[in-house]
C-alpha cells in the first residue's frame, strides 16, 4: 500500500509569517512530487513540482525534497490571506506512474 | 484554452437511479483521469485512460461504476445504481504526456448528492 501522509491541520499563521507544510511517503521508488492548492469548493491546481533532492523556489513558495528521508515539504513565505486553502501533497510512484494524494493540510492566514 | 470541462456541475439524484458524469479533456491531451474526493477518503484515483484506452481501473470501487472514453474529446463515468455513499465530488483531469514532468489539469468537478 503506497501511502502519502501530511501533517495534520488546520494550520493557522499570521499574515506575513512562514507557513510550513510537511509530507512523507512510503515508497522509496517514488520519482516525482507535487504540491496542489485547493480553495474551498474549487478544484486542485498545481503550484509546485519537484523531482530531485534539494530546494526549489518559485516566488513565495519553496519545495524541499529529501528522498533518503522520504520527505517533501512546502514553505510559503510572507503568507497572505489569499494563501488560505487546503494544500495537497501528491506523489508519483515509479512502479505505476499514478498520482497518490495526501489528505491535505488546511492553511488559514490571519490578517 | 477552455481547460477541462465537466458536466453537470451539480447532480442530485435518488438512490437507485443511474448517474452519468461527463468530461471533455484539454485538446491534445492524451491522458484522462477520473478522481473522487470525499472528506473521509480524500482524493482518490478511480480510473485513467491513455489514448482512449483504459489503463488502470483498480480504483473503481464496485461494478456499479463504469467509465468510457469513446473518443479523444469525451469521457463518461457512470454509476448504476447509485447509492448514498457515492455522494462526493468527482473530478476529471487530463495531461498531455504521461511522464514525471507533466501536470495534471483538473476540471471544476461534479458535486454528486445521492439521497
Amino acid at each position: 500500500q503506497k501511502e502519502v501522509e501530511q501533517n495534520s491541520g488546520p494550520l493557522s499563521v499570521p499574515e506575513g509569517a512562514i507557513a510550513s507544510l510537511n509530507c512523507t511517503y512510503s515508497d522509496r521508488v517514488s520519482q516525482s512530487f507535487f504540491w496542489y492548492r485547493q480553495y474551498s469548493g474549487k478544484s486542485p491546481e498545481l503550484i509546485m513540482s519537484i523531482y530531485s533532492n534539494g530546494d526549489k523556489e518559485d516566488g513565495r513558495f519553496t519545495a524541499q525534497l529529501n528522498k533518503a528521508s522520504q520527505y517533501v515539504s512546502l514553505l510559503i513565505r510572507d503568507s497572505q490571506p489569499s494563501d488560505s486553502a487546503t494544500y495537497l501533497c501528491a506523489v508519483q510512484f515509479r512502479s505505476d506512474y499514478k498520482l497518490s494524494f495526501g489528505a491535505g493540510t488546511t492553511v488559514t492566514v490571519r490578517a | 484554452d477552455a481547460g477541462v470541462i465537466q458536466s453537470p456541475r451539480h447532480e442530485v439524484t435518488e438512490m437507485g437511479q443511474e448517474v452519468t458524469l461527463r468530461c471533455k479533456p484539454i485538446s491534445g491531451h492524451d491522458y484522462l483521469f477520473w478522481y473522487r474526493q470525499t472528506m473521509m477518503r480524500g482524493l482518490e484515483l478511480l480510473i485513467y485512460f491513455n489514448n482512449n484506452v483504459p489503463i488502470d481501473d483498480s480504483g473503481m470501487p464496485e461494478d456499479r461504476f463504469s467509465a468510457k472514453m469513446p473518443n479523444a474529446s469525451f469521457s463518461t463515468l457512470k454509476i448504476q445504481p447509485s447509492e448514498p455513499r457515492d455522494s462526493a465530488v468527482y473530478f476529471c483531469a487530463s495531461s498531455g504526456r504521461f511522464s514525471s514532468t507533466d501536470t495534471q489539469y483538473f476540471g471544476p468537478g461534479t458535486r454528486l448528492t445521492v439521497l
